[in-house]
């Protein structure tokens, strides 16, 4: 079945530095998603990537889709504490609604 | 979009027990998701509930143990059945309300058992 790779697992890091997840998947996907889980919460969707090559900004995060459509990246420009939180990728395979979530990267941010 | 509730927030139970777990949508939603998440883990999808058929089980979950509703299609529950300690985990629904669209998720039930 479809598995989704995601690195790394932790990191840290002081304010003001950058942050970058990356996501591989073993499969083509239809798209991948991005999700945000903030401590004791639940997931929060930040974003869609369709397209090949696809490239898509929300303020200082920058995300990324392969150009096989495999894998995708998140890169945060100077972090924040507001940015602590897991990350998780997530692939849709397209013939269905559901979505394999990578193993996600729990980021901490030292003020 | 779609605005789920879903209760219990939190329980603490007995080995051996059951625990049912709600989840209300604020619209009409083809399929629901039920995932486990074990603290600091990813999401691992536990079955999607279809409305008027029965549950699609991942490999590793059957149905006698976590048994699913879904009665019309705003509403499901999940039952942890004869609870374990390793059954203590987040357990959350989702919907995704069109296809290879974003997911939405219910608040999560933390489930501890003792």
């Amino acid at each position: 079945g479809q598995q989704v790779m995601q690195i790394p697992q932790y990191q840290h890091v002081q304010e003001g530095e950058d942050f970058t997840t990356y996501c591989n998947s073993s499969t083509t996907l239809s798209n991948i998603q991005w999700y945000k889980q903030r401590p004791g919460g639940h997931p929060v969707f930040l974003i869609q990537l369709v397209k090949s090559g696809e490239v898509k900004k929300q303020k200082r995060l920058t995300f990324q889709f392969g150009e096989a459509k495999k894998n995708s990246s998140l890169h945060i420009t100077a972090t924040q504490t507001t940015d602590v939180g897991t990350y998780f990728c997530a692939g849709a395979g397209g013939s269905n609604y559901k979505l394999t979530f990578g193993k996600g990267t729990l980021l901490t941010v030292n003020p | 979009s779609a605005v789920i509730s879903q209760k219990p927030s939190r329980d603490i139970c007995q080995r051996g027990t059951s625990l049912t777990i709600q989840c209300q949508v604020d619209s009409q939603v083809t399929m629901m998701f039920w995932y486990r998440q074990q603290p600091g883990q990813s999401l691992t999808l536990i079955a999607t509930a279809n409305q008027g058929s029965e549950a699609t089980y991942e490999s590793g979950f059957v149905i006698d143990k976590f048994p699913i509703s879904r009665p019309n299609l705003t509403f499901s529950t999940l039952t942890v059945s004869n609870m374990s300690p390793e059954d203590s985990s987040i357990y959350l629904c989702s919907v995704t309300p069109e296809m290879d669209t974003e997911a939405f998720f219910g608040q999560g039930t933390r489930l501890t058992v003792v």
